[in-house]
């Protein structure tokens, strides 16, 4: 069983410019979340994909959007980078909506806004 | 999701039992608490959860108090590679947005 995982690694941008990540969700599992973690603190939630919907949002942007696939990946966007955009992305899938102890989270995204 | 409080920081030496306290006061009846930990460099990785009773499974054990205003996660024989952060959580599995905290930096020393 393949578990979930992001690309790229790490990656570098400049401020103003847009920014896609990527997330391959762990097979069978057709709910995706994405959080945000700043050095040194917790993962905050960003917003939630369930079968292609967004289902639940944080206390982020619009710039901050996302969308997921038919086969359940699902990309995170964000445009007009800020310096403090600058975090660890995280996603993580379930097999489905409400239960958080079958939620696999993914190695993350470094991004680094200069 | 309830507010947790745990402590900064805590050490232990290798081979003995660590255990993480976690305060969560206003917890509301639906609402389970989660414990999840963050290896360095790794995404966040699920541990153990309970309502009312204690818990225990290959990894850890979960002791809930009775009036459920405080927690304990315990590891039993602590090793280098628990080297983590800890968070504890409280979620009423509605939905899988999970509301992580500063969580407890848990260094095991040898």
């Amino acid at each position: 069983e393949t578990g979930v995982t992001q690309s790229p690694t790490h990656l570098i941008k400049t401020r103003g410019q847009q920014v896609t990540l990527r997330c391959s969700s762990q097979s069978g599992h057709n709910t995706v979340s994405w959080y945000q973690q700043a050095l040194g603190q917790g993962p905050q939630f960003i917003f939630q994909y369930y079968r292609e919907e967004e289902n639940g949002r944080g206390n982020f942007p619009p710039r901050f959007s996302g969308l997921q696939f038919p086969n359940y990946s699902s990309e995170l966007n964000v445009n007009a980078l800020e310096l403090d955009d600058s975090a660890l992305y995280l996603c993580a899938s379930s097999p489905q909506q409400g239960i958080a102890y079958e939620q696999y989270f993914g190695p993350g995204t470094r991004l680094t806004v200069t | 999701d309830a507010k947790t409080t745990q402590p900064p920081s805590m050490d232990c030496a290798e081979g003995r039992a660590a255990n993480l306290p976690c305060n969560h006061s206003t917890i509301s009846g639906n609402e389970y608490v989660y414990w999840y930990r963050q290896i360095h460099s790794q995404g966040p990785q699920y541990i153990i959860h309970g309502l009312k009773n204690n818990e225990t499974n290959e990894m850890a054990s979960l002791i809930i108090t009775e009036d459920r205003k405080s927690s304990t996660l315990i590891l039993p024989h602590a090793t280098l590679r628990d080297t983590a952060v800890y968070y504890c959580i409280a979620h009423n599995n509605a939905g899988n947005m999970l509301t992580f905290g500063g969580g407890t930096r848990l260094m095991v020393k040898p």
